[in-house]
Parts: structure tokens; C-alpha cells; sequence
């Protein structure tokens, strides 16, 4: 296994239309979180799954952003109606559960521009 | 709300020692990490100290956490080239709802 793997790494698309980013975690990995990062700044933390189940959901941006990840496995986040401000790097990462350090295992990212 | 402090850039002479600085708020953090972000990479986690430690060591890395201050650096040892990133401090009292700072660039001249 060669890591997280996100796809597409750069996503152009018009104000309004929907898009979604795929996360393929580490095989063995329970644990799936989804950050955003802009420009300058660090990463923002917006939802995270146990196995299937979604964990934490309050930090997502709005209501037109949601996250599944049906079988445990990888996960889709989607953006619907796309705006401006939501031009951004986001980040999948991933965990195995009873590590005590908490290292998160981060994708290179996939980068969404809205024109 | 909660924040994370660090310089946006540091310069250091190849073979000097690099300290990046992160001054945070929330006394709470039980989590206290530094990534490293290099071009075209995803974040990776370069050390970690948790809140009943004052001092890790590493090889070339030291990491010290001044808790009255809620300070805490990054000591890099002899710097090299490949040094050269962005060193995120990342605090918290989970270890994935964490704060994290804008991130610290490393020029390293040669």
C-alpha cells in the first residue's frame, strides 16, 4: 500500500456545479478525516468516519457539504453548488484506531478552483 | 476562538540549528504536534509531545513545551537542503480536531 490516495488532485469547475473528491485511506486504516486547507493557512477539520460510521459532522461548512463513506472503506465528499470561497485544497486523512501517538496519514490533496 | 501563532518564514545557513516557534491558546491541549509540508507532498508528521512532557528528543529534532507560556518549538539540528518546507504546529485535545498554525516556510542558504 502506497498511502492515501485522493482523486481528482485538481478539480476546475463553474459556480454552481456540484463536484466530489474521492479518499482511498491506508488498507488497515479505521479511521477517515476530511480537512480543507486555503492558501496560507493550515488545515481546518470538517468531518471524520469510524469504519462507516460518521463521527463528527458539525464542522462541515454548510449544508452543501456532506461526506459518505459507505463500506468503510473509501469516502467521497461532495460540494454542491459550488461557490467561489470554496476554491480550496482538501485533504483526506487516515488513522488506525488504538495508535497512541494520533499520527494522522495525509493524501497530497485535491485542489478545487471555482471560477 | 481557539489559536495557533507561528513566523510565516525562517532563514537559516545550511549546517546551523533551526528553532520555529508556535504560541497557542487553548491550555487544554493535550495533543501537540509538527508537520512537515513539503512541495507536492502530503502533510507528514515530523514529532509529537504530549502535554505531561516538557522536552522530546528525536536525532536532529528537539521539541520543547513551555506549558505556563503555551510555547512550544522546533529545534532542527544541523539543517540540510532537504529540510527545506512548511513546519505546521498543530494543538488539541483529540488528535483530529486539532488547531493548526498557518504554517512556518524553512529557507535554508547555502
Amino acid at each position: 500500500d502506497t498511502g492515501v490516495s485522493q482523486n481528482p488532485r485538481h478539480k476546475i469547475t463553474k459556480r454552481g456545479q456540484n463536484v466530489t473528491f474521492r479518499c482511498d485511506p491506508i488498507s488497515e486504516h479505521n479511521r477517515l478525516y476530511w480537512y480543507r486547507q486555503t492558501l496560507g493557512q493550515g488545515p481546518e477539520f470538517l468531518t471524520y468516519f469510524q469504519n462507516e460510521a460518521q463521527l463528527e459532522k458539525s464542522r462541515l461548512l454548510s449544508d452543501r457539504f456532506s461526506a459518505e463513506r459507505p463500506k468503510g472503506s473509501f469516502s467521497t465528499l461532495e460540494i454542491q453548488r459550488t461557490e467561489q470561497g470554496d476554491s480550496a485544497m482538501y485533504l483526506c486523512a487516515s488513522s488506525p484506531l488504538g495508535r497512541n501517538t494520533g499520527e494522522l496519514f495525509f493524501g497530497e490533496g485535491s485542489r478545487l478552483t471555482v471560477l | 476562538g481557539e489559536d495557533v501563532e507561528q513566523s510565516l518564514f525562517l532563514s537559516v545557513r545550511e549546517g546551523d540549528s533551526s528553532v520555529i516557534n508556535c504560541t497557542y491558546t487553548d491550555s487544554s491541549s493535550t495533543y501537540l504536534y509538527w508537520y512537515k509540508q513539503e512541495p507536492g507532498a502530503g502533510l507528514q508528521l515530523l514529532t509529537y509531545i504530549f502535554s505531561n512532557m516538557d522536552m522530546k528528543q528525536d536525532q536532529r529534532l528537539t521539541v520543547l513545551l513551555n506549558k505556563k507560556d503555551k510555547h512550544l518549538s522546533l529545534r532542527i539540528a544541523d539543517t540540510q537542503t532537504g529540510d527545506s518546507a512548511i513546519y505546521f504546529c498543530a494543538v488539541g485535545d483529540s488528535n483530529y480536531q486539532l488547531i493548526w498554525g498557518a504554517g512556518t516556510k524553512l529557507i535554508i542558504k547555502p
